[in-house]
């Protein structure tokens, strides 16, 4: 199936730091998505990607769909305390409708 | 509007008992999922229902069946449970292809 690198694993970082994390694909995706999973709860989505080179922003977050459309990035500025969680990325291949891929997580901690 | 919900939160089984995970949406979506949650391994998708009426297999599909009751409601079953099948069970809907909505999951053990 489908493989889905997503780096770094896991992350400690200082409140006020930024974040970047990034996602790679063996196949290229037309759809590239990014959601967060705070402890005990289900994956939230934050963002979706459609085309190659898109840039897109919500709050304090903006990602980006690789143009290769192999990869993708999220970054996070001026982190604070409840951005503690994991986050995945998730892709969609031509073809598969519904069917997502997603990506081992990055587990994010911040301290104060 | 509780979006999607999920029963049990928690179980326990012994190797060989058989359950029912149950999930239901209130958000009048056509497609719908089950996923597994393992550490390091991300979320698998176990079977989804692209519409009423229609089920396919995802990518871990053994020892699994599900049941698309109707619209709302999409049932997982484990028939004899394994050790293996320990994991969080997490039920998504959506109506766009991309924007899953997710459950708060079931924590399953199995002994």
């Amino acid at each position: 199936g489908q493989q889905l690198n997503q780096s770094p694993q896991s992350m400690f970082i200082q409140e006020g730091e930024d974040v970047s994390m990034n996602c790679t694909s063996s196949s290229i995706f037309n759809t590239w998505l990014w959601y967060k999973q705070d402890p005990g709860e289900g994956p939230v989505l934050l963002i979706a990607l459609y085309k190659a080179g898109e840039l897109t922003s919500n709050g304090r977050l903006t990602a980006q769909f690789g143009t290769t459309r192999k990869d993708s990035f999220l970054n996070i500025s001026a982190s604070i305390p409840s951005d503690v969680g994991i986050y995945f990325c998730a892709g969609r291949v031509y073809g598969t409708a519904s069917k997502l891929t997603f990506g081992t997580g990055t587990r994010l901690q911040v301290t104060l | 509007n509780a979006g999607v919900t999920q029963t049990p939160k928690f179980q326990v089984l012994k190797t060989g008992q058989s359950m029912t995970l149950q999930c239901a949406q209130d958000m009048n979506h056509n497609s719908m999922y089950w996923y597994r949650q393992d550490p390091g391994m991300g979320l698998r998708l176990i079977y989804y229902s692209a519409s009423e009426g229609t089920t396919d297999k995802g990518e871990v599909p053994n020892g699994y069946n599900v049941s698309r009751l109707n619209k709302r409601e999409f049932s997982l079953r484990l028939e004899s449970a394994a050790p293996s099948q320990t994991s969080v069970y997490f039920c998504a809907s959506s109506e766009q292809s991309d924007t899953q909505y997710f459950g708060p999951g079931t924590r399953l053990t199995v002994l």
